[in-house]
């Protein structure tokens, strides 16, 4: 079982629609998560961090944290055509682990004008 | 401006050579990572440093190399060991001290001719 799981897509959704993002992880001691789009060709860039379970929201974009179910998903309100990316989910595992902050294999968003 | 910086953009290979990618931070930050990404896929950790003068080994580190000995520099060998290093590489550095998010380079496509 991988670590951290996303669908790989590719989702469309038409602009101004809203884009849901799922992410599942295995390890149930992580403390914090990160999703980051990526451009086709550039590298990634941070959208939102979210340490406690509930809803956390920045502009047009939510993430939301369910630690019980070990779920994060990050949902995008009014789609626009720029908002076509790779979009990857990451957490940071227990502190005292040695282990590093882990990342999905992403998902791929298109938003259709 | 604070920031990560990669270079080359772009490199090539030939056969039997080995290359170093540079990546430079000026963010104050003490970790820094190398990721190996390939075409439609997600990230893989080649190695990581905690502090100067200390580095580990991630999930793919043979046929790598690195340094540690300015807090600001983080280079990556690809040796001639590397058999497949085709592929987008990406340098990283964490803010421990706040958010423990990482910030990534722009990173450095390297090509085998």
């Amino acid at each position: 079982q991988k670590e951290v799981e996303q669908n790989s897509g590719p989702l469309s959704v038409p602009e101004g629609a809203i884009a849901s993002l799922n992410c599942t992880y295995s390890d149930r001691g992580s403390q914090s998560f990160f999703w980051y789009r990526q451009y086709s060709g550039k590298s990634p860039e941070l959208i939102m961090f979210i340490y406690s379970n509930g809803d956390k929201e920045d502009g047009r974009f939510t993430a939301q944290l369910n630690k019980a179910s070990q779920y994060v998903s990050l949902l995008i309100r009014d789609s626009q055509p720029s908002d076509s990316a790779t979009y990857l989910c990451a957490v940071n595992p227990p502190m005292g682990s040695a282990r590093q902050l882990t990342f999905g294999s992403g998902t791929q968003l298109t938003v259709l004008p | 401006d604070g920031g990560i910086t990669q270079s080359p953009k772009y490199l090539f290979r030939k056969e039997g050579q080995n290359v170093t990618l540079s990546c430079e931070q000026n963010l104050n930050h003490d970790a820094m990572y190398w990721y190996r990404q390939d075409p439609g896929q997600g990230l893989r950790l080649i190695y990581y440093s905690q502090i100067v003068n200390d580095f580990q080994k991630g999930d793919i580190a043979e046929g790598y190399s690195v340094s540690r000995e300015k807090k600001e520099s983080f280079p990556l060998t690809v040796t001639s060991a590397q058999k497949n290093p085709t592929a987008f590489y990406l340098c990283a550095s964490r803010d421990s001290q706040s958010t423990d998010t990482q910030y990534f380079g722009p990173g450095t496509r390297l090509t085998v001719l």
